[in-house]
């Protein structure tokens, strides 16, 4: 298996463009998980999925943000509109238990 | 509120010594424990991981440590080879899908 893929590596937008990001599972895992990195405050969990039904999105900082599961290979987490401190990092994980995840190796979004 | 801690943002060791890094955590209701390595420009990768109901998990060059009571665990890497600089992640969930992160450490191995 590949692991998890995510698009794109890297992503600069101007402030209040839509951007969107997107994430493919392991093949069998059934949940899956948006993380953001920042400096300030490390990996925190935005939303999580399992058997694509989001569960807890309280991680979601504002309604600019948003994620779609519309099946189990596919996910996306859309911005919109931008601003400059969205930018991070951006890693989708997925799992097949509870414990370990795995990672995608992240989105790099600059808002400029 | 961090509830996963990583006092010791790096760490650096010279190669073929002990690498130990610790981590501290605030939720009792955690039960398990895992540690993730990250190089960069990579996702983290999963490393070890660690139930309540043990102490100790080895795992090759890699052993981690929990005291319950103290609510601490700690990774020890031994012997320290240069492939281990990386920045390391402590996580704790309640056993449900939440992982909580520590701030990581970033570890240096010198020839």
């Amino acid at each position: 298996d590949a692991g998890v893929i995510q698009s794109p590596r890297h992503e600069v937008t101007e402030m209040g463009q839509e951007v969107t990001l997107r994430c493919k599972p392991i093949s069998g895992h059934n949940s899956l998980f948006w993380y953001r990195q920042t400096m300030m405050r490390g990996l925190e969990l935005l939303i999580y999925f399992n058997n694509n039904v989001p569960i807890d999105d309280s991680g979601m900082p504002e309604d600019r943000f948003s994620a779609k599961m519309p099946n189990a290979s596919f996910s996306t987490l859309k911005i919109q509109p931008s601003e400059p401190r969205d930018s991070a990092v951006y890693f989708c994980a997925s799992s097949y238990s509870v414990g370990e995840a795995f990672f995608g190796q992240g989105t790099r979004l600059t808002v400029v | 509120d961090q509830q996963v801690k990583q006092n010791s943002p790096s760490l650096s060791v010279q190669e073929g010594r002990i690498s130990i890094l610790n981590c501290d955590y605030t939720n009792s209701m955690f039960d398990y424990f895992l540690w993730y390595k990250k190089y960069p420009a990579e996702g983290p990768t999963f490393l070890i991981s660690i139930s309540s109901i043990k102490d100790k998990n080895e795992d090759g060059r890699f052993t981690v440590f929990l005291n319950k009571s103290a609510k601490h665990l700690s990774l020890h890497i031994v012997p320290s080879q240069p492939g281990d600089s990386a920045v390391y992640f402590c996580a704790a969930s309640a056993r449900d899908y939440k992982l909580s992160f520590g701030a990581g450490t970033t570890v240096t191995v010198r020839a």
